[in-house]
């Protein structure tokens, strides 16, 4: 089964810029990969916030965006915010399986 | 408003069975496709099964296939996990998700989960 692999922890001061990257054990991911972009705060259920790589949900706010970048795929959280302090999963789409990464904790401080 | 709303956890001796439900409302649940996904406590989350709108199009990961087993009633608008032979490591909060209204794309939204604990 694929590994999906994402940084376990990330540092970003409040207004700044951070990059989360989300890769495959089986290659690049690409778009036909469909990555998805979750948040989850403590206690709470998941949230989704990109899905097909780019697209946004009418929650999700404009400064996370979600892109392909050298062969993983990627969330950037522009001009952070201390909400924003969460832990981010990524999931993508195999031939009949479909798996999630082990997340990454962003603390923003 | 759209809801989903999970129930049917509880503790359970390893070996044993329990069904999980999810009660939709607010939406056409017969329209959309449905998935499970479960994080056990402190760890990630963890994609377990989906089920197409109609007919019976249905995926499970491996390390439930054969023991777990996900249906649909649309008359009831609900969604149920079938769990047999439970082991430890099936310990987790279970969550539902829908498929997007525009269809095609999973994890619209989410249920707040239920809780199973596999112990002795």
């Amino acid at each position: 089964q694929a590994v999906v692999t994402q940084e376990p922890s990330l540092t970003v001061s409040p207004g700044g810029t951070v990059t989360l990257t989300c890769g495959s054990s089986t290659g690049a991911v690409t778009s036909g990969h469909y990555p998805y972009w979750f948040q989850q705060k403590p206690g709470q259920a998941p949230r989704t916030l990109i899905y097909d790589t780019t697209n946004k949900f009418s929650w999700t706010p404009a400064r996370f965006s979600g892109s392909l970048l050298g062969g993983k795929a990627a969330l950037t959280l522009s001009g952070a915010q201390p909400d924003d302090e969460a832990e981010y999963y990524c999931f993508l789409s195999y031939t009949d399986t479909w798996v999630f990464g082990g997340g990454t904790k962003l603390t923003v401080l | 408003e759209m809801q989903l709303v999970e129930s049917g956890g509880g503790l359970v001796q390893p070996g044993g069975s329990l069904r999980l439900s999810c009660a939709a409302s607010g939406f056409t649940f017969s329209s959309f496709s449905m998935t499970w996904v479960r994080q056990a406590p402190g760890k990630g989350l963890e994609w377990v099964s989906y089920i197409s709108s109609r007919p019976g199009i249905i995926f499970y990961a491996d390390s439930v296939r054969g023991r777990f087993t996900v249906s649909r009633d649309n008359a009831k608008n609900s969604l149920y996990l079938q769990m047999n032979s439970l082991r430890d490591e099936d310990s987790a909060i279970y969550y539902c998700a829908r498929e997007a209204p525009w269809g095609a794309t999973w994890f619209y939204s989410w249920g707040q989960g239920t809780l199973v604990t596999v112990s002795s």
